[in-house]
């Protein structure tokens, strides 16, 4: 079943812009991670948040956690065309299960 | 020095035949992943295995068969193709988890299969 719901679906910003994208879980988790796809290409990971973090930076990256909301959000500052790709949010469930459950991405478009 | 590759990179097919994608990681990574991702962009794991052994198996028609010779390889054979087999199907590998943390997932870039 799908884990993960991410908002908004799609988003256009102008460059120097921040963006912001959502994404919401069911279950209890381990840890949450987001990973980009740029179009034509494989998934690359971005970072990682543990369940008992609440927030996390990588560079121009911030992620937050809320276990009690079971949500997430991930603010990317100073956005650059080079970030124009897909982002999904990826939960590794408290089952223990090896395997990432994957939310259903925002396609973020970056305007030069 | 690629980290995870699959070949090939485009498979075009018509229905009913049967095909092979082949995944190879040289991260020496105990586990790796088949997942499938629609027309949507959603992205489902499919299969995993941990030192060639089967641990995840969803639901998946078992025309879909994958095999893992060893721990740098895992291949996925699909029988008998239909037209909804039709996406990108992604190989990932992982190290082994540490503590109660979980590991980040490497993907290959893909393949696009498109039934016809």
């Amino acid at each position: 079943s799908q884990q993960g719901e991410e908002d908004p679906q799609a988003l256009s910003i102008q460059e120097g812009e921040n963006a912001t994208m959502n994404c919401s879980y069911k279950t209890s988790i381990n840890n949450l991670q987001w990973y980009r796809q740029n179009s034509g290409r494989g998934l690359v990971h971005l970072i990682l948040i543990r369940s008992n973090e609440r927030e996390k930076h990588s560079g121009r990256l911030r992620v937050t956690l809320d276990t009690s909301k079971k949500s997430s959000s991930l603010l990317i500052t100073a956005s650059r065309a080079a970030d124009t790709a897909s982002y999904f949010c990826a939960t590794d469930e408290y089952t223990g299960r090896r395997a990432l459950t994957f939310g259903s991405g925002t396609r973020l478009q970056v305007q030069p | 020095d690629t980290a995870v590759s699959q070949t090939p990179k485009y498979l075009v097919t018509q229905m009913g035949n049967d095909k092979s994608i082949k995944c190879e990681q040289n991260l020496g990574h105990d586990t790796m992943y088949w997942y499938k991702q629609d027309s949507k962009k959603f992205l489902k794991i499919m299969f995993s295995y941990n030192n060639k052994e089967l641990i995840i198996n969803e639901t998946v028609p078992n025309r879909f068969s994958p095999k893992s010779p060893d721990k740098a390889h895992l291949n996925l054979h699909i029988n008998s193709l239909e037209l909804g087999d039709s996406a990108v199907y992604f190989c990932a590998s992982s190290p082994p988890k540490s503590g109660t943390g979980g590991a980040k997932q490497y993907f290959g870039p893909g393949t696009r299969l498109t039934v016809t």
